[in-house]
């Protein structure tokens, strides 16, 4: 099956900075989401992005799909930006299968 | 607009009792998937259902689980006599369409079995 890789693994940022984190994956795919899945264990749509750049406020989100990879930038960040950021996929079929997450901590 | 909705948030169930999960899909939505999330690993696909009928059940153990979801009501997650290591969370999804859609997932089930 599909492979799905984020890194970075962890992640740790002080109020008010910019990160990046990547979802590489192993095949062509239909269907993109970045999840955010917060402290109380809720899983939160960040995007739909199969392709292309979509952005809401703060975070904005890249897929170059002939590449296999997408980009999930969040800006200024802060502290309810804390959790875990998931990367899913969905290739031949209707399955998401899930990446590992990056665990994002902001400091105040 | 509600989003999915799933109870109970948090189930305490004892060795060889059963767990029984429930999931209302977004309204408009005719497509239900249960994914599993074990700590330290990520989500897991369980089973995919339209209404009143099962279209894929290769992510559920063979034995002790099944799911549901009827003509009326919500999709049933139903795990028989449950083990230490069915503790996990597990979530359920819904979508417009089978494929190529966003699907948007519930809060959650935290099952602990003790």
């Amino acid at each position: 099956g599909i492979q799905v890789e984020q890194s970075p693994p962890d992640l740790i940022l002080q109020e008010g900075a910019n990160s990046t984190l990547r979802c590489n994956f192993s095949d062509s795919v239909n269907n993109l989401q970045w999840f955010h899945q917060n402290p109380w264990g809720q899983l939160i749509n960040l995007f739909y992005i199969p392709s292309g750049t979509k952005q809401n406020g703060r975070l904005s989100a890249t897929t170059v799909a002939t590449e296999r990879y997408s980009l999930l930038y969040i800006s200024s960040s802060q502290t309810t930006d804390s959790g875990v950021y998931f990367c899913a996929v969905e290739s031949s079929n209707y399955k998401l299968t899930f990446g590992k997450g990056t665990l994002l901590t902001v400091n105040p | 607009n509600a989003g999915v909705m799933q109870n109970p948030r948090h189930l305490v169930r004892r060795r060889g009792q059963e767990a029984r999960l429930r999931c209302s899909p977004m309204k408009g939505h005719s497509h239900v998937y249960w994914y599993r999330q074990l700590p330290e690993e990520g989500l897991k696909f369980m089973v995919y259902l339209q209404k009143e009928n099962i279209i894929d059940e290769s992510g559920m153990p063979k034995e002790r689980f099944s799911a549901e979801f009827p003509k009326e009501g919500p999709s049933i997650l139903r795990i028989q006599q449950v083990v230490r290591g069915d503790s996990a969370a597990y979530f359920c999804a819904s979508s417009k369409q089978g494929k190529n859609t966003e699907a948007f997932f519930g809060q959650g089930t935290r099952l602990t079995v003790v």
